[in-house]
């Protein structure tokens, strides 16, 4: 079945290290590609999306890539700071129907 | 956007009570949704509400135990019955919107701990 492989935290990092948070899926079709953020103590926010293969999503420095060849969508930014601290989830999802959600990965990043 | 807010943001209940959550987005949404975040754990769809008639449930979750409504295109409310311990987590609402139903916004999400 559909299902999403997320790279285990927690993570800890320097402020302006550079972040890779690795994702993995399982599709039988061509689904859309998401990561969402939850800060503490807030709820899911979309981070960003990518629907087609080779898309890049992008969004407060984060970048994705759909690479239908390896199914992977990693979560890259170059420099995180203290702010980034937070618990990112991959997912994936055909339109109209339920997503599935990765196991999610801690961030830390310490000044 | 879709932006959806969520009664009550937490409580405290003793076991084998029920406590009701309630979901309340601003604009007329086709499909919402009902997932449950267990501590440290990813999020699994319990249900999607359907207007006008019965939820359709995930494997491993029934009517019974998590009875769901969804009188209008904005509003839904999520049962726990009779509580136990297991089911402390974080009961969020969800809807689908945007070009294809392609974007899903989530609720900040209701913390349940059971006593």
């Amino acid at each position: 079945g559909d299902s999403v492989t997320q790279m285990e935290g927690p993570v800890t990092l320097s402020e302006e290290a550079f972040l890779t948070i690795n994702c993995t899926y399982t599709a039988t079709g061509y689904p859309s590609l998401f990561w969402y953020v939850q800060y503490p103590g807030e709820g899911l926010q979309l981070l960003l999306k990518a629907t087609k293969a080779d898309d890049k999503g992008s969004n407060k420095g984060f970048e994705a890539t759909y690479r239908k060849e390896t199914t992977s969508f990693h979560l890259e930014k170059g420099s995180v700071q203290v702010s980034d601290s937070a618990v990112y989830f991959c997912a994936l999802r055909y339109t109209g129907n339920q997503f599935y959600f990765g196991t999610g990965t801690s961030l830390t990043v310490i000044p | 956007s879709a932006v959806i807010s969520q009664k009550p943001s937490r409580d405290i209940c003793q076991r084998g009570t029920s406590l009701t959550i309630q979901c309340q987005v601003d604009s007329q949404v086709t499909m919402m949704f009902w997932y449950r975040q267990q501590p440290g754990q990813s999020l699994t769809l319990i249900a999607t509400a359907n207007q006008g008639s019965e939820a359709t449930y995930e494997s491993g979750f029934v009517i019974d135990k998590f009875p769901i409504s969804r009188p209008n295109l904005t509003f839904s409310t999520l049962t726990v019955s009779n509580m136990s311990p297991e089911d402390s987590s974080i009961y969020l609402c969800s809807v689908a919107s945007g070009g294809a139903l392609n974007e899903q916004f989530f609720g900040p999400g209701t913390r349940l701990t059971v006593l």
